[in-house]
């Protein structure tokens, strides 16, 4: 089992260009979340897919994070335009089952730097 | 809204020593309890789910127990080695099952 695969695990750009974050979740699984964890505020949940469709997306920040999930094994966050406060390590996590049935596993993370 | 509280924030031991970590949560009306660890600049891995229903669970020197009443969990780690240390994660899952609050984590370290 791959596991969760993120890319890229880095990425540095300026302020206002644009950044597409990858998730390939574990296969089988149907629930999709995506995290920021930053020193200050820790993990903070940004969205939440259940068979493709966003079901919690009140933890994206403004109208500059967008989110999709094509079909089940990929999906993209994306920031445009980018800012030097969107620094930060962004996980995708997958699991099987809505309600909290079943265990979440994590990727390795995309480390975002907005110069 | 569900708060998750991880005290000690910091913590350093030596090498065999057992071990505990805490965790509590506001709202006792959880779907599970989840802890992870998290290595520097790794993704979090988890170690052990606990459901709403159970009183613990176990894997190998790892043992968590959960007491909803209370809003308590604890993570008992028996003959510490260098291997564990790292930031250790405990997150609740809302009934809604949409939303795992995490607390801020304890950073463990055991020395040689």
């Amino acid at each position: 089992d791959a596991g969760v695969i993120q890319s890229p695990r880095h990425e540095v750009t300026e302020m206002g260009q644009e950044v597409t974050l990858r998730c390939k979740p574990i296969s089988g699984h149907n629930s999709l979340f995506w995290y920021r964890q930053t020193m200050m505020r820790g993990l903070e949940l940004l969205i939440y897919f259940n068979n493709n469709v966003p079901i919690d997306d009140s933890g994206m920040p403004e109208d500059r994070f967008s989110a999709k999930m094509p079909n089940a094994s990929f999906s993209t966050l994306k920031i445009q335009p980018s800012e030097p406060r969107d620094s930060a390590v962004y996980f995708c996590a997958s699991r099987i089952g809505r309600g909290g049935t079943g265990e979440l596993f994590f990727g390795e993370g995309s480390r975002l730097t907005v110069l | 809204k569900q708060e998750v509280t991880q005290i000690p924030a910091a913590l350093s031991v030596p090498e065999g020593e057992n071990l505990v970590l805490n965790c509590s949560f506001t709202d006792s009306a959880i779907y599970n309890l989840q802890w992870f660890r998290q290595d520097p600049g790794k993704g979090l891995t988890s170690l052990l789910l606990i459901q709403s229903s159970q009183r613990e669970q176990t894997s190998g020197r790892l043992n968590a127990s959960l007491d909803k009443s209370s809003g308590r969990s604890t993570l008992y780690i028996a003959a510490s080695q260098p291997g564990d240390s790292a930031t250790y994660l405990c997150a609740v899952w809302e009934t809604s099952g949409s939303r795992l609050t995490f607390g801020e984590g304890t950073q463990l370290t055991v020395n040689p």
